[in-house]
């Protein structure tokens, strides 16, 4: 059973709009929530992380919220850009620092100039 | 960028045959994971080790074995390839001092079995 889910495969935006990814989750035990950003042909980069005692995290373009109620989170790209075309994976980690990490199987987000 | 290598980069191999991945990293990091990314199921955790000779199975775990003998190295084993491993092989290590530390991943083997 999936516990982490990413119901969209793919999003188009026009460059400049905002990208809007989601990520529900089933498992209540998850307390830490990563994305990542992969490019064809390497490995995914780090890109933006959440705990759950917080509702928002910011680093410039990138905003990730957390609706723990809902068992949802969204990362918000503004303004996009072409360079941020690529697959973008949610995770989680469960209670007291679980060392593994369970992901969705991602959102292929394409920015069009 | 963390430190991470993986050998080889590509592989073709036939079926029966045993295979044998490398991850090695610099960054003396205590965690070390492999992982297998198939088109609709995102990253799936194969093995990982949380230190020198300690490791533990992750959600597809059948048919693969690995190894830890040195921190910086972490191998994977089919000791059998089949056709239904053919897949892009992620390493990743973590220094987990904290519970929100993150997973830093290599660049990837993409293995072909026929």
């Amino acid at each position: 059973d999936q516990q982490v889910k990413q119901n969209s495969p793919s999003l188009s935006v026009q460059e400049g709009r905002i990208s809007i990814l989601n990520c529900d989750y089933t498992n209540s035990m998850f307390d830490y929530f990563l994305w990542y950003k992969k490019y064809p042909a390497e490995g995914p980069t780090f890109l933006i992380s959440i705990s759950s005692i917080k509702d928002k995290n910011e680093d410039g373009r990138f905003t990730v919220f957390l609706n723990k109620s809902a068992k949802h989170l969204s990362l918000h790209i503004v303004p996009s850009q072409p360079g941020d075309s690529a697959v973008y994976f949610c995770a989680a980690s469960g209670q007291g620092g679980s060392e593994k990490l369970v992901f969705g199987k991602g959102t292929k987000l394409t920015v069009n100039p | 960028d963390a430190g991470i290598t993986q050998s080889p980069r590509h592989k073709v191999t036939e079926t029966g045959t045993p295979v044998t991945l490398r991850c090695h990293q610099t960054e003396n990091h205590r965690y070390m994971y492999w992982y297998r990314q198939d088109p609709g199921h995102g990253l799936r955790l194969i093995h990982y080790s949380y230190g020198v000779k300690d490791t533990d199975k992750g959600e597809v775990s059948d048919g693969y074995s690995v190894s830890r003998s040195k921190t910086e190295d972490f191998l994977l084993t089919l000791e059998s390839a089949t056709s239904s491993q053919t897949s892009v092989y992620f390493c990743a290590i973590s220094p987990r001092s904290t519970s929100t530390d993150t997973q830093y991943f290599g660049p990837g083997t993409r293995l072909t079995v026929l």
